[in-house]
């Protein structure tokens, strides 16, 4: 059974550092490209970027380049988010998601998805 | 950025009855070279996360039922639920995949009359 399991949720202070995970199970790590997106409250779905865990490729939205990280351990079959320095307007529920590929592994739609990790930014 | 948006933004059908949730591009998500529309719909129920229902804009994902059905091509994209269900109240998303920055539909918020 195919699984991504998201860290629990983050309170933090403007400034601080944060690292959330999905751990995946039940498929080959390596073979699907990883999203993540971001749900602020009350609002849609934003996609903010995706990784390759087969080399780590990534490629970010604009909207997001420069202000987070995304990158995968192979090893145990986890992708990552994380911040250097929140702000408030960070609040909000994450999601990782895996894409569906194909025989060439180039990544199409999401169709798993994490629980979400909520993550709370506020002084 | 290819913008994505849908209507309308809330909908409240009787129970048994259609509801059709529309979504309009931007800019065309049809790949020429394999004759594929990169649009995807998504249903979020309230404290979970999205649930995949349709892909390749009509391709019903295994285990969603078959009351629910899309279709359109180019720019223009319609979710159909053909008899509406309880269960069904929900945040329906489209999204597409066909360049990145992928992006999603505002949401239509479907609800009970």
């Amino acid at each position: 059974e195919v699984q991504l399991v998201q860290s629990g949720a983050e309170v933090k202070k403007p400034g601080e550092s944060v690292r959330i995970s999905c751990k995946t199970s039940g498929y080959s790590f390596t073979t699907y490209w990883i999203s993540w997106m971001r749900q602020m409250p009350g609002k849609g779905l934003e996609w903010m970027g995706r990784i390759d865990p087969s080399d780590s490729y990534t490629n970010y939205s604009p909207s997001f380049q420069g202000h987070v990280t995304i990158s995968a351990g192979k090893s145990i079959s986890t992708a990552y988010l994380q911040w250097s320095s929140l702000k408030a307007s960070d609040t909000a529920m994450y999601y990782c998601a895996r894409h569906r590929t194909d025989t060439a592994m180039l990544p199409y739609y999401l169709d798993y998805w994490g629980q979400g990790t909520l993550v709370t930014v506020s002084s | 950025d290819i913008v994505m948006t849908q209507s309308p933004d809330s909908l409240a059908v009787s129970l048994g009855e259609r509801a059709t949730i529309n979504c309009k591009s931007s800019q065309s998500v049809l790949y020429s070279s394999n004759n594929k529309n990169y649009l995807t719909w998504y249903q979020q129920k309230p404290g979970q996360p999205p649930k995949l229902l349709i892909y390749w804009a009509s391709t019903r994902e295994s285990g969603v039922p078959d009351r629910f059905s899309g279709s359109g091509s180019g720019t223009d994209f319609t979710l159909t639920i053909s008899s509406l269900q309880a269960e069904d109240v929900a945040v329906y998303y489209c999204q597409q995949y066909y360049t990145t920055p992928y992006t999603f539909g505002q949401g239509t918020k479907l609800e009970i009359k």
